[in-house]
């Protein structure tokens, strides 16, 4: 599967919205672009994914750019909660190899309150 | 509670002990992983199963583990002559479907003193 590129760490205020970017230049054309997120001493749980088209869900907002080079995962009003290691993933909807997630080391969002 | 469960939660082992932990996927799901994650660092996958079958294994996985899920249900992974370079989290996630949401347990950690 492609890599992703992605900052340490981000700090937000609580209350105001975050911007999580994520850089996949060699994204594929049949790669899906994941997010997940690991709070503090719990295993990684689903944010939201996409192809070509923004998504939205309850938990957040995936924006991706026209040339699916880059993706921004957009938490809309930061709370406290919010505060964990967030991973943008790439996989591949067609090879069948693809059963594995590469989770990098993340961004490690800090809310301030 | 029907989220994937992992037992224990927490082993201390001494080096060349043998050491088992066992996860409990979400029932109707046919699909499971194992992941290692060490301090730092994001999830590094080990393993797969679709049903009782074994499809895909990482060159993390050394000789000494070795991972089963004899009824399609629970699995194990096992580590024979525990090492202190094996003491990671071990996580275990279960999905539906190939390319979909991945449910991650709280993950077992291990220490080899």
């Amino acid at each position: 599967d492609a890599k992703t590129t992605q900052p340490n760490s981000m700090e937000s205020n609580e209350e105001e919205p975050v911007h999580l970017p994520c850089n996949h230049s060699t994204i594929s054309g049949t790669d899906y672009i994941h997010w997940y997120r690991q709070l503090p001493s719990q295993g990684p749980e689903y944010v939201i994914h996409g192809l070509t088209s923004n998504v939205n869900n309850r938990m957040a907002s995936l924006a991706i750019a026209e040339d699916r080079k880059s993706s921004t995962l957009i938490l809309h009003r930061a709370t406290l909660r919010d505060a964990a290691v967030y991973y943008c993933i790439l996989r591949d909807s067609v090879r069948n190899t693809g059963n594995q997630f590469y989770f990098g080391t993340g961004t490690s969002l800090t809310v301030i309150p | 509670d029907t989220g994937v469960s992992q037992d224990p939660r927490h082993k201390i082992t001494k080096r060349g002990q043998n050491v088992t932990f066992r996860c409990d996927p979400i029932s109707e799901h046919n699909r499971l992983y194992w992941y290692r994650q060490t301090l730092g660092q994001g999830p590094e996958f080990l393993t797969y199963f679709q049903n009782e079958a074994q499809l895909e294994k990482s060159r993390l996985l050394s000789d000494r583990f070795s991972a089963e899920r004899p009824k399609g249900s629970f699995s194990t992974l096992e580590i024979q002559r525990t090492e202190q370079g094996d003491s990671a989290m071990y996580l275990c996630a279960s999905s539906t479907s190939t390319w979909g949401e991945q449910f991650f347990g709280p993950g077992t950690r291990l220490t080899v003193l």
